[in-house]
């Protein structure tokens, strides 16, 4: 089956830093979707972005699906940014969630 | 607040006993699913309702018994489940009747603890 991998798996920064989350996946997909879940366990979506571009606010996504990956850039980390970010695809009915990049945002 | 509207936020049960998670939303969405997550793992799909009907059992144990009574509700019916069976338990909708096709919108959870 198709596989989902993050990276990079955990990430520490300082308030302000800049960060980019990847994710590659092996086949081509229907779809992707990034999330996020904060510390209390609620899954946030952040884009739906199966090609091209996506900004919203100090995120933004780029998926390139002939080359197989997906990037979310986050600029100037805040604290409430903290928490695992996971990407999402979807190929034949199949929904393959990757096992996520842990962010930790330090005040 | 979400859209998608998880009850309970908490459950304990006993390994006997039978209870039911339920999730609704109101976006007019025609797909909706279960996922079950563990401690520090992503979510794992469980069951895909389309159209009021079961698509996708993602071969989950006969003590998990999904169950779609109109377009709106999901329910989960839980019996005589194991300690291993606790973990977080999401329900998620999206537009259209290829599940994933559409954007999924999760709830907040049920935290499931089998005791």
């Amino acid at each position: 089956g198709i596989q989902v991998e993050q990276s990079p798996p955990d990430l520490i920064l300082q308030e302000g830093a800049n960060s980019t989350l990847r994710c590659n996946f092996s086949d081509s997909v229907n779809n992707l979707q990034w999330f996020h879940q904060n510390p209390w366990g609620q899954l946030i979506n952040l884009f739906y972005i199966p090609s091209g571009t996506k900004q919203n606010g100090r995120l933004s996504a780029t998926t390139v699906a002939t080359e197989r990956y997906s990037l979310l850039y986050i600029s100037s980390s805040q604290t409430t940014d903290s928490g695992v970010y996971f990407c999402a695809v979807n190929r034949d009915d199949k929904i393959i969630f990757g096992k996520g990049t842990r962010l930790h945002i330090l005040p | 607040d979400t859209e998608v509207t998880q009850t309970p936020k908490h459950l304990v049960m006993g390994m006997t006993n039978k209870k039911s998670l339920k999730c609704e939303q109101h976006m007019g969405h025609r797909a909706m699913y279960w996922y079950k997550q563990k401690a520090k793992k992503p979510p794992e799909l469980m069951f895909v309702y389309s159209y009021e009907k079961l698509s996708i059992n993602e071969s989950v144990p006969s003590r998990f018994s999904p169950e779609c009574p109109n377009s709106s509700l999901l329910n989960l019916h839980l019996h005589a489940l194991q300690p291993e069976d606790s973990a977080l338990y999401l329900c998620a909708s999206s537009q259209g009747e290829v599940p994933g096709n559409q954007p999924q919108h999760f709830g907040d959870g049920t935290r499931l603890s089998i005791l």
